[in-house]
C-alpha cells in the first residue's frame, strides 16, 4: 500500500506567479484535503475534495483552487502569489471525507515566495 | 465554530521523565479530537484519536490522552519519554458535520534531552 506522495518537495516562486502542487492519495482513499502550514504555526484547512467535487473550504481566497482527478489524485493551484503564501502545503488523504477519523498526510511541498 | 488552544509552545523534558501536553478546545457541537506528531521535515502522523466511548484513549508509541468534556480538554501524556520523541505535537478538533476538516492548534515543541 503506497502512502501519500506530494510533488514538488520544494519550490521557489516570485510574487505574482502561479504555482501548481500535486498529491497522490493513498490506495483506496477517495478524499483529499489540503492544508497550509506557515512557519511556526499549525496547519490551516484550505479545502477538501471528495469524489472529484469540492466538499468544504476554509477561509482562503478564490485564488486558491483545486482539482481532484478520477484516480483521486489532486492538485492545488495558487494564482497571483503573495509573500504570505510562503508555507508548507500538506495534502492528506482519507476514506469517505475522513469519516474513519484518520487523515494520512504527505510530507508536504515547501513553497517560498520572493 | 471550533478552536483549539495548546497552552505550551515548548516543553523541555529529560529522557525517561514523564511529559504532559495540554490542549483545550471550544465548540458548540459534539467534537472529535486528535493528536498528531510532526518530526522535522516530515508530514503529520496520527498519535491517537477520540471519536466516542472511553474517555481514556491509548495511541502509538506509548502515548495516551484523556477527553474531559467538563473542562473541554484533551491532554496528551507519556510516562517516560525517549530522545526520539523530540518533535512538534499538534492537537486538532473536528465535528460530525466536518469530517476531515481539522482545526489545529499552534503546536507544542517537545525537546527531549539526555
Amino acid at each position: 500500500e503506497t502512502g501519500v506522495t506530494q510533488s514538488p518537495t520544494h519550490l521557489i516562486k516570485t510574487r505574482g506567479q502561479q504555482v501548481t502542487l500535486r498529491c497522490s492519495s493513498q490506495s483506496g482513499h477517495n478524499t483529499v484535503s489540503w492544508y497550509q502550514q506557515a512557519l511556526g504555526q499549525g496547519p490551516q484547512f484550505i479545502f477538501q475534495y471528495y469524489r472529484e467535487e469540492e466538499n468544504g473550504r476554509g477561509n482562503f481566497p478564490p485564488r486558491f483552487s483545486g482539482l481532484q482527478f478520477p484516480n483521486y489524485s489532486s492538485e492545488l493551484n495558487v494564482n497571483a502569489l503573495e509573500l504570505d503564501d510562503s508555507a508548507l502545503y500538506l495534502c492528506a488523504s482519507s476514506r469517505d471525507r475522513g469519516s474513519t477519523g484518520e487523515l494520512f498526510f504527505g510530507e508536504g511541498s515547501r513553497l517560498t515566495v520572493l | 465554530a471550533q478552536s483549539v488552544t495548546q497552552l505550551d509552545s515548548q516543553v523541555p523534558v529529560f529522557e525517561e521523565a514523564p511529559v504532559e501536553l495540554r490542549c483545550n478546545y471550544s465548540s458548540s457541537v459534539s467534537v472529535y479530537l486528535f493528536w498528531y506528531v510532526q518530526y522535522p521535515n516530515q508530514g503529520l502522523q496520527l498519535l491517537l484519536k477520540y471519536l466516542s466511548g472511553s474517555t481514556l484513549v491509548k495511541g502509538i508509541n506509548g502515548f495516551e490522552a484523556e477527553f474531559n468534556k467538563s473542562q473541554t480538554s484533551f491532554h496528551l501524556r507519556k510516562p517516560s519519554v525517549h530522545i526520539s520523541d523530540t518533535a512538534e505535537y499538534f492537537c486538532a478538533v473536528s465535528s460530525p458535520d466536518s469530517w476531515g476538516k481539522l482545526q489545529f492548534g499552534a503546536g507544542t515543541q517537545v525537546v527531549v534531552t539526555p
